[in-house]
């Protein structure tokens, strides 16, 4: 069975600052890799995702991601954070070759809410 | 811009009460998905349907039902509600294919009291 950890549940930086936001995955087969961001009050939306095109992934608003096999991470990062970023992001996997009446059952970490100092 | 829409911001309901939570999608969609979502949990699927009338479990199912009788609606229901179904609920779609993102609703925040 897949499994996504994100370490942190809570990051604070300052504005200006690096972002990293940490994920690590547990899966029998490659997998699909995404990372949501959900604003207050508002449903999540796909920041950025790996289908094995390419190890480094980029995403909206200046994030990317790197997927590094031989570690089974997915890190999210930001060169400078901006006070707009200040959300939760969430880590998903979904196993690729497990199809399942053709959906695409994402398991997703338990998030890490970023939040940014003036 | 696909478009998922949860009926519902926020519901307050009692104790034993059947309730329903209705999404609909305008992007004809073939999968639908109802994802709860709890602090430090992250989000946990309840069930997902892939086509009409077609359904599945997910990790959560127990103490709910779902209805999908056309294509752009999805409902979650829970037949006698508990206080421990006191959560931010998430509807879902996607076309079909592994590493199609789905696209989210605003969430219905449902009080058990």
């Amino acid at each position: 069975a897949q499994s996504v950890t994100q370490l942190g549940s809570h990051v604070s930086v300052s504005e200006g600052a690096l972002v990293l936001l940490r994920c690590n995955y547990s899966s029998s087969v490659p997998p699909y890799l995404f990372w949501y961001v959900q604003y207050p009050n508002q449903g999540l939306q796909l920041l950025l995702k790996y289908t094995s095109a390419a190890t480094l992934v980029k995403g909206i608003n200046g994030f990317e991601a790197e997927f590094k096999k031989s570690e089974t991470s997915f890190h999210l990062t930001k060169p400078s954070a901006h006070m707009s970023d200040a959300a939760e992001y969430f880590c998903a996997v979904s196993e690729s070759g497990v199809v399942r009446n053709a959906g695409n059952m994402l398991t997703f970490g338990g998030g890490t809410r970023l939040m940014v100092k003036p | 811009d696909v478009k998922v829409t949860q009926s519902s911001r926020y519901l307050v309901k009692r104790t034993g009460e059947k309730v329903f939570l209705e999404c609909v999608q305008d992007m004809d969609h073939e999968n639908m998905f109802w994802y709860r979502q709890d602090p430090g949990l992250g989000l946990r699927l309840i069930y997902f349907s892939y086509d009409v009338k077609m359904k599945e479990k997910g990790d959560i199912p127990e103490g709910y039902s779902v209805s999908r009788e056309k294509k752009e609606r999805f409902s979650l229901i829970l037949e006698s509600a508990s206080t421990n179904q006191t959560s931010m609920y998430l509807c879902a779609s996607s076309p079909p294919g592994l590493n199609s993102p789905l696209h989210f609703g605003n969430g219905t925040r449902l009080t058990v009291t």
